[in-house]
């Protein structure tokens, strides 16, 4: 079946490290997203990007779609980075007209 | 609206009792999901509306579940006999037919 594999699953970081977050995928995707979900449960959107590189403030992402993977990058990690960092993909072949989840990172930033 | 707004924000009900929860999601997005979320796992696809299509529902855990969508408005997802291990938070999000999802803050529903 269809794969969404992130690494690290956990991850600690001290105030100001830069990481680097993994997500793998089996197939060709339309639609690739990242995810934050915060210590309280709710998701936001942190990118959209089937293919290239994006940036906004101190998060960017790139997903090179022919060789099947995308990185998150968080530069001077802050204690609100916390929680649970998501890829999604939805592809070109199969899986339907969905997202199918990674099973996640999961980011502590310490002072 | 501004977000996508679910309703509940809480449920607690007793085991073999109905459940339905509300979606609303932003004016204008064509596509509806719901995914459900047990604890400390990650999201589980449950059904998706796209316009006036027939909706996907292979994600459906069982015919105790089901879902509604009118045109591009309201979804509601029902939970008929409710069983322990239904307890989770359902995740409701829409988006335009191109782009990036936007999800509600979710129904916790524990079922007693």
């Amino acid at each position: 079946g269809i794969q969404v594999e992130q690494s690290p699953p956990d991850l600690i970081l001290q105030e100001g490290a830069n990481s680097t977050l993994r997500c793998n995928f089996s197939d060709s995707v339309n639609n690739l997203q990242w995810f934050h979900q915060n210590p309280w449960g709710q998701l936001i959107n942190l990118f959209y990007i089937p293919s290239g590189t994006k940036q906004n403030g101190r998060l960017s992402a790139t997903t090179v779609a022919t060789e099947r993977y995308s990185l998150l990058y968080i530069s001077s990690s802050q204690t609100t980075d916390s929680g649970v960092y998501f890829c999604a993909r939805q592809g070109l072949t199969g899986g339907g007209n969905k997202l199918t989840f990674g099973t996640g990172t999961q980011l502590k930033v310490e002072l | 609206g501004a977000g996508v707004s679910q309703s509940p924000s809480n449920k607690v009900t007793e085991k073999g009792k109905d459940v339905e929860l509300r979606c609303d999601p932003i004016s204008g997005h064509t596509a509806l999901y719901w995914y459900r979320q047990r604890l400390g796992q990650g999201l589980e696809f449950l059904i998706y509306f796209q316009g006036n299509s027939a909706p996907d529902k292979s994600g459906l855990p069982s015919d105790r579940f089901s879902a509604e969508r009118t045109g591009e408005s309201v979804s509601t997802l029902t939970i008929q006999r409710t069983q322990q291990e239904d307890s989770a938070v359902y995740l409701c999000a829409s988006s335009l037919i191109v782009g990036g999802y936007t999800f509600g803050s979710g129904t916790r529903l524990t079922v007693v």
